[in-house]
């Protein structure tokens, strides 16, 4: 069974940095990740979405990267601001059109 | 864009009340799903359907029913309400991926659900 874990499940960071979010998944037969954005009390968007056949996938300051061998994705957030402040999950294929997620990486960009 | 909407965002409603969740896209999405997210337990599938008058039982289906009688339309059902289903729900839909892959899914903006 597809498992899927983000560490850390908090993390604040002054503005300005860059930083680094981290997925793992237990089952490298995947096809593709996504990566989502969800601010309190509110619903999931997607920011990414990266095949198995890319390394790489870019959305203005945010590059998502995905290593199957290895049972491994990040996302990169390049010049944070405090409106990247937000939890983010990653999911993957779960079967039948599912998608199993990560509980997700709270993170607090401080001004 | 795509757009989900769920009928509302917060609901306080009495131990045994029979409780209706709606959730309606205009994607024309074939598939819809329905969640809940609790505080360290993540996001857990409740029930999903691949066309109408179609479901599936998700990962924790008890004490829930699903209808969908049109393709936009996707209602949750808490029969009996209890405390324990005091949740934030949330619906999403998706396209039928190509070759049965999994496709993105767009969620709407949520229900906040208080069984007292």
């Amino acid at each position: 069974k597809q498992e899927v874990t983000q560490i850390p499940a908090a993390l604040s960071v002054p503005e300005g940095e860059n930083l680094v979010l981290n997925c793992s998944f237990t089952d490298s037969a995947i096809y593709n990740l996504q990566w989502f954005r969800q601010d309190p009390g509110k619903g999931l968007t997607s920011l990414l979405l990266i095949q198995s056949s890319q390394r790489e996938q870019t959305s203005g300051r945010l590059n998502a990267s995905l290593d199957k061998s290895s049972g491994r994705s990040t996302l990169y957030i390049a010049a944070s601001q405090p409106g990247d402040s937000a939890t983010y999950l990653c999911a993957v294929p779960g079967g039948a059109q599912k998608l199993v997620f990560g509980q997700g990486t709270r993170l607090t960009i401080n001004p | 864009d795509v757009k989900v909407t769920q009928s509302s965002r917060y609901l306080v409603k009495r131990t045994g009340e029979k409780v209706f969740l709606e959730c309606v896209q205009d994607m024309d999405h074939e598939n819809m799903f329905w969640y809940r997210q609790d505080p360290g337990l993540g996001l857990r599938l409740i029930y999903f359907s691949y066309d109408v008058k179609m479901k599936e039982k998700g990962d924790i289906p008890e004490g829930y029913s699903v209808s969908r009688e049109k393709k936009e339309r996707f209602s949750l059902i808490l029969e009996s309400a209890s405390t324990n289903q005091t949740s934030m729900y949330l619906c999403a839909s998706s396209f039928w991926g190509r070759g049965g892959r999994t496709d993105t899914q767009y969620f709407g903006p949520g229900t906040r659900l208080t069984v007292l």
